[in-house]
């Protein structure tokens, strides 16, 4: 079945300790997103790829990093620097940029 | 004034209701719509585009209305299982900006 997977589904950290997620597609999709959602609000971008080796910071990159060193997989780093890092992390992907997005299911990320 | 803007509800309505959502966004230059639905707690799901002529799904239809600068969403004999918040999506012309509403939340009562 062609889908987005994201790893973990619930992860728990310490304050100042790194953490990557991770995000796979198997779709053959260009484009790749990164948002965060908090508790009754919408989705902000963090960081998209448009293509391997290509990405571009979005409304709220300051504390995260990311990688796309190969076309299916784009892992999400929250670095201790990211002051509020409890959300829910949403990847998503599409064929090209402008195209509608398809998303993973998620992953809840508690840092205490 | 927010990019994309939606009437966050939340609606709540019988069973067999039609419900209608609005949204409203500012850049003009924006260039593609769609409707998502989300469920508590999980991801976001392709609901249908929006195309400039109007489109139909089923009980769902979408209208776009590129002078006023709004989207809509129609549901027909609202179902339970259309509780969910909806949102609205929007793409910008050249350069990449995708720009997600905070959503409407739908409750539909037996």
């Amino acid at each position: 079945d062609g889908g987005i997977t994201q790893s973990p589904k619930y992860l728990f950290r310490k304050e100042g300790q790194n953490v990557t997620l991770s995000c796979e597609q198997n779709l053959n999709h260009d484009a790749m997103y990164w948002y965060r959602q908090d508790p009754g609000q919408g989705l902000r971008l963090i960081y998209y790829s448009q293509i391997v080796n290509d990405f571009q910071k979005g409304d709220i990159a300051e504390g995260y990093s990311v990688s796309r060193e190969k076309k299916e997989s784009f892992p999400l780093t929250v670095t201790s620097a990211q002051k509020n890092p409890t959300a829910f992390y949403l990847c998503a992907s599409s064929l090209r940029k402008d195209y509608e997005q398809y998303f993973g299911p998620g992953t809840r990320l508690t840092v205490t | 004034r927010k990019e994309v803007e939606q009437d966050p509800g939340p609606f709540n309505v019988p069973e067999g209701a039609t419900v209608a959502f609005n949204c409203t966004y500012s850049n003009s230059a924006s260039q593609s719509f769609f409707w998502y639905r989300q469920d508590c707690r999980k991801e976001p799901k392709l609901l249908m585009s929006v195309y400039s002529s109007g489109n139909e799904d089923g009980r769902f239809t979408a209208q776009l209305n590129r002078a006023s600068q709004y989207i809509s969403l129609l549901i027909r004999d609202s179902k339970l299982s259309d509780s969910a918040t909806y949102l609205c999506v929007v793409n910008l012309a050249g350069g990449f900006k995708t720009i997600f509403g905070a959503g409407t939340r739908l409750f539909v009562k037996a």
